[in-house]
């Protein structure tokens, strides 16, 4: 059974220009979670999308933005990208029966570095 | 809001020794709680996961309790391995809403 797939692995940007990441949870999976890692803030929740509607949303700014697709893999996309958005990029897929996730899995993440 | 603390920060103990990780959290609203690994550079790996009906969870040589009254979850794990070592998280949602995360506890077994 395949894992929680992230592509690209890494990313390497300038200030200023977007970027998009892609996430695909695992077959039967349909809620996607987005997290950001840095070394000062810890893993910091962005926004869940379920059955492609948004349910919840982290407190980021609206630079960024996530949209889930009919097959449930998900992209975020970062505009106008800031020295302080590097971090890894993280993304978790889990099953929900009626209002209740169940276990989480994470995908291996998308390193940014904004240059 | 949820909080989440871990204690230790960070634990260097010899190999063979069992150990005991600590998670802490403020509302004790929760429905999972669950404990991830995470190897520098990587993903988190999921551990256990402790549903708010149940009282512990157990894999392998790992064992997971949880006890919601008193805010608190501990990982226990027995006769620890050099590769063990890694930094353990843990995180609580609340029916409904995103997983919040502790800071970690950095292991490092030592052989």
């Amino acid at each position: 059974k395949a894992g929680v797939t992230q592509t690209p692995r890494y990313l390497i940007k300038t200030r200023g220009q977007q970027v998009t990441l892609s996430c695909s949870p695992i077959s039967g999976h349909r809620s996607v979670s987005w997290y950001q890692q840095t070394p000062g803030q810890g893993l910091q929740f962005l926004f869940e999308y379920f059955s492609e509607t948004q349910r919840n949303k982290g407190n980021f700014p609206g630079r960024f933005s996530g949209r889930q697709f009919s097959n449930s893999r998900s992209e975020m996309n970062v505009s106008t990208l800031e020295l302080g958005d590097s971090a890894l990029y993280l993304c978790a897929s889990s099953l929900v029966v009626g209002p209740r996730s169940t276990e989480a899995f994470f995908g291996q993440g998308t390193r940014l570095t904004v240059v | 809001k949820q909080e989440v603390t871990q204690i230790p920060a960070a634990l260097s103990v010899p190999e063979g020794e069992n150990l005991v990780l600590n998670c802490s959290f403020t509302d004790s609203a929760i429905y999972n709680l669950q404990w991830f690994r995470q190897d520098p550079g990587k993903g988190l790996t999921s551990l256990l996961l402790i549903q708010s009906s149940q009282r512990e969870q157990t894999s392998g040589r790992l064992n997971a309790s949880l006890d919601k009254s008193s805010g608190r979850s501990t990982l226990y794990i027995a006769a620890s391995q050099p590769g063990d070592s890694a930094t353990y998280l843990c995180a609580a949602d609340k029916m409904g809403q995103n997983f919040v995360f502790g800071p970690g506890t950095r292991l490092s077994v030592l052989p």
